[in-house]
């Protein structure tokens, strides 16, 4: 089946304590991307990356960082959480040159930063 | 720069009722406009798009229309269903690498 698998879902942290958010995609796309869902906000661009090694900042970076290193993960990393980055991140794919620029979309990780 | 901006929410409707979301944007260019919703505890998915002037985008009923003159992409379905209750996001697509900037989102709620 195809999809995009993030791991944990829910994640409970305290300030200050290196984690690591997981995104897999099965669909061999090139294009992929984080966003964080808040209310009232809709979805904010972190970061995205258009193939391997390639990645790049989105609207709201600060706090985040990424890597590429392999087609299908694109984890996202907060080396020092704070509270302000409580939110639901959704990771996201699709293929770089689809005209259609149809996002597949995981289920969402629910982060609460105390 | 682009934006989007969306009819504030909570909507509740009866079944079988008229729907309609509101949606604007401002984009330099001729951006691609899109409608995605969201089931509760799942990721968004595609409902409908639209790639230029004129164009009508339409599934499950749903149906929006690019609106230049406008610049509007406003959602309608003319009989909700119970099962229609997420959150609807509208979007447009910027750039050469077609970033998606999203409006806020709408709740909407059916009543049986």
């Amino acid at each position: 089946e195809a999809q995009v698998t993030q791991n944990p879902r829910y994640l409970i942290t305290v300030t200050g304590k290196k984690l690591t958010v997981t995104c897999s995609q099965n669909m061999n796309h090139e294009y992929m991307s984080w966003y964080r869902q808040d209310p009232g906000l809709g979805l904010r661009q972190i970061y995205y990356s258009m193939n391997v090694e390639v990645t790049d900042k989105g609207d709201v970076p600060e706090g985040y960082k990424v890597s590429r290193k392999e087609k299908r993960n694109f984890p996202l990393i907060l080396e020092s959480p704070s509270p302000n980055q409580t939110s639901l991140y959704f990771c996201a794919s699709r293929p770089f040159r689809d005209r259609d620029e149809k996002l597949f979309f995981g289920s969402g990780t629910q982060l609460s930063v105390l | 720069g682009n934006s989007v901006t969306q009819m504030e929410g909570p909507v509740t409707l009866s079944e079988e009722a008229f729907l309609t979301i509101n949606c604007t944007y401002t984009a330099t260019g001729y951006p691609s406009l899109f409608w995605y919703v969201q089931y509760p505890g799942e990721g968004l998915q595609l409902l409908l798009k639209a790639t230029k002037a004129d164009d009508k985008g339409s599934n499950k009923g749903f149906e929006a229309t690019y609106r230049k003159e406008t610049t509007s992409f406003h959602l309608e379905k003319g009989s909700v269903q119970v099962s229609d209750s997420a959150v609807y996001f509208c979007a447009l697509s910027r750039g050469s690498a077609r970033q998606l900037t999203f409006g806020s989102g709408t709740q909407l709620t059916v009543l049986p």
